[in-house]
C-alpha cells in the first residue's frame, strides 16, 4: 500500500522567508498527490493536487508543489510566507486505481515569526 | 468550491452515552464518504468508508459495532459512537467525494470529549 513521509514535523521560519516542506511518497504504481493545510481546531483545506501533466503544481496562498517522479517526491515550496500561513500541512497520495484509500502523513507544523 | 458540513462542531457527553454525529454535502452529491478521526498533534486516520445505500467499509481495527455509519442519501452521512468513552475523545473529520475520484473535500471536523 502507498504511503507518506513527512520529514520534518516542524518548521519555524520568518515573516516573508521562503519556506519548502518536504513528503516523500512510496507506492508501486501510479498516484495523485495532495496538500491539504489545517488550521486549528478545523477540518482539511486543498492547497494543490498533482493528477497528471505538469510536474509544477500551483495552488491557492501563493504555494506550489513539484511531482518529482524519479525521487518519489512532492515538495510544498513558498517563496515568501506570512503570520497568516502558520499552520499543519498534511501531504496526502492515493493511488490512481484505488481513490478510496487516501494516506495522509504526519503533518508538519509551519510556524511564521514576525 | 465544493462545502462540507459537519454538525455539532463540538460535543461533551457523558461515559456510557451515545452521540451522532452529522456530515452533509452542500453542492454537490456525494457518493462516497469518509470517516477520520484524528488525536491531538497527530494525522488523520480513515475509520471508514461508505456508499450511498450500502454499508460502509471498516478499516483494520476499527469496531464496527462502537463506530455505526450510516450514509442514508447522497448528501448525508452520520457516525454514532455508541457507549462513549474517554479514549473516543477525539477529533472527527468527514469528507465527501462526487462523482469524480479526485475532488474529496473535508469537513470542519468535530470534537468530541466524553468525560
Amino acid at each position: 500500500a502507498q504511503s507518506v513521509t513527512q520529514l520534518d514535523s516542524q518548521v519555524p521560519v520568518f515573516e516573508e522567508a521562503p519556506v519548502e516542506l518536504r513528503c516523500n511518497y512510496s507506492s508501486s504504481v501510479s498516484v495523485y498527490l495532495f496538500w491539504y493545510v489545517q488550521y486549528p481546531n478545523q477540518g482539511l483545506q486543498l492547497l494543490l493536487k498533482y493528477l497528471s501533466g505538469s510536474t509544477l503544481v500551483k495552488g491557492i496562498n501563493g504555494f506550489e508543489a513539484e511531482f518529482n517522479k524519479s525521487q518519489t517526491s512532492f515538495h510544498l515550496r513558498k517563496p515568501s510566507v506570512h503570520i497568516s500561513d502558520t499552520a499543519e500541512y498534511f501531504c496526502a497520495v492515493t493511488e490512481t486505481h484505488n481513490n478510496n484509500d487516501m494516506r495522509f502523513g504526519a503533518g508538519t507544523r509551519l510556524t511564521v515569526k514576525p | 468550491g465544493a462545502v462540507v458540513s459537519q454538525h455539532p462542531s463540538w460535543v461533551i457527553c457523558k461515559s456510557g452515552t451515545s452521540v451522532k454525529i452529522e456530515c452533509r454535502s452542500l453542492d454537490f452529491q456525494a457518493t462516497t464518504m469518509f470517516w477520520y478521526r484524528q488525536f491531538p498533534k497527530q494525522s488523520l486516520m480513515l475509520m471508514a468508508t461508505s456508499n450511498e445505500g450500502s454499508k460502509a467499509t471498516y478499516e483494520q481495527g476499527v469496531e464496527k459495532d462502537k463506530f455505526l455509519i450510516n450514509h442514508a442519501s447522497l448528501t448525508l452521512s452520520t457516525l454514532t459512537v455508541t457507549s462513549a468513552h474517554p479514549e473516543d475523545s477525539s477529533f472527527y473529520i468527514c469528507s465527501a467525494r462526487d462523482r469524480l475520484p479526485t475532488k474529496q473535500y473535508f469537513g470542519p471536523g468535530t470534537r468530541l470529549t466524553v468525560t
